[in-house]
């Protein structure tokens, strides 16, 4: 199947800084990718849809000027969490369809930020 | 997307069948049924889909019944390495088209 890489894998940071997330899908080229965010013991909830040369759609709820979504290239999506705060801690993943079958998302490992 | 409601927690034997029910009684008949699952701590892994016949691979076999109202997703020989949370999903397979994730079933394989 297709690969998602995420990186960093887990990060630390200090309240009021900003940290970039990055999403690359490795064998495959994908014109949108998904961010999601996961909280302990709940399910998945979609953040943003970001597609590539063109502004991110995001879900209800969800701050875009908090949340920075950039698609540059066909290969790679960033999540910026700007001037974090602690109720930013969560675990996010991304995800990218592969067009070789019946649009199947794969997903990334996913990265755990801890805001302190 | 249609809606699916899933039993929120199952135990099985390891070495045996688990069984994973799915009801999906407002499905329409464009929407296929995707089967993920998340392992602790890890992000989804797609397992499998189908449209209205059953389909098998290296993980799983998708039984959906005739009037596609409900579907079973079988793992043929559970191991403890299958314990995750199982998802089942509905939507029409189109470029795009986000997966929007219920609360699954929680699979514990005991030995």
């Amino acid at each position: 199947g297709a690969v998602v890489s995420q990186h960093p894998s887990r990060v630390i940071c200090k309240s009021g800084t900003s940290v970039k997330i990055e999403c690359r899908s490795l064998d495959f080229q994908a014109t949108t990718m998904f961010w999601y965010r996961q909280f302990p013991k709940q399910s998945l909830m979609l953040m943003a849809t970001s597609n590539e040369g063109s502004k991110a759609t995001y879900e209800q709820g969800v701050e875009k000027d908090k949340f920075l979504i950039n698609h540059a290239s066909l290969t790679l999506s960033t999540l910026t969490v700007t001037s974090a705060h602690p109720e930013d801690s969560s675990f996010y993943i991304c995800s990218a369809y592969s067009t070789s079958g019946v649009y199947e998302q794969y997903f990334g490992p996913g990265t755990r930020l801890t805001v302190t | 997307d249609a809606k699916t409601t899933q039993p929120t927690s199952m135990d099985c034997a390891e070495g045996r069948a688990a069984n994973l029910p799915c009801n999906h009684s407002t499905i329409s008949g464009n929407e296929y049924v995707y089967w993920y699952r998340q392992i602790h701590s890890q992000g989804p892994q797609y397992i499998i889909h189908g449209l209205k016949n059953n389909e098998t691979n290296e993980m799983a076999s998708l039984i959906i019944t005739e009037d596609r109202k409900s579907s079973t997703l079988i793992l043929p020989h559970a191991t403890l390495r299958d314990t995750a949370v199982y998802y089942c999903i509905v939507r029409v397979a189109a470029a795009g088209n986000k997966l929007t994730f219920g609360g699954g079933t929680r699979v514990l394989v005991k030995p």
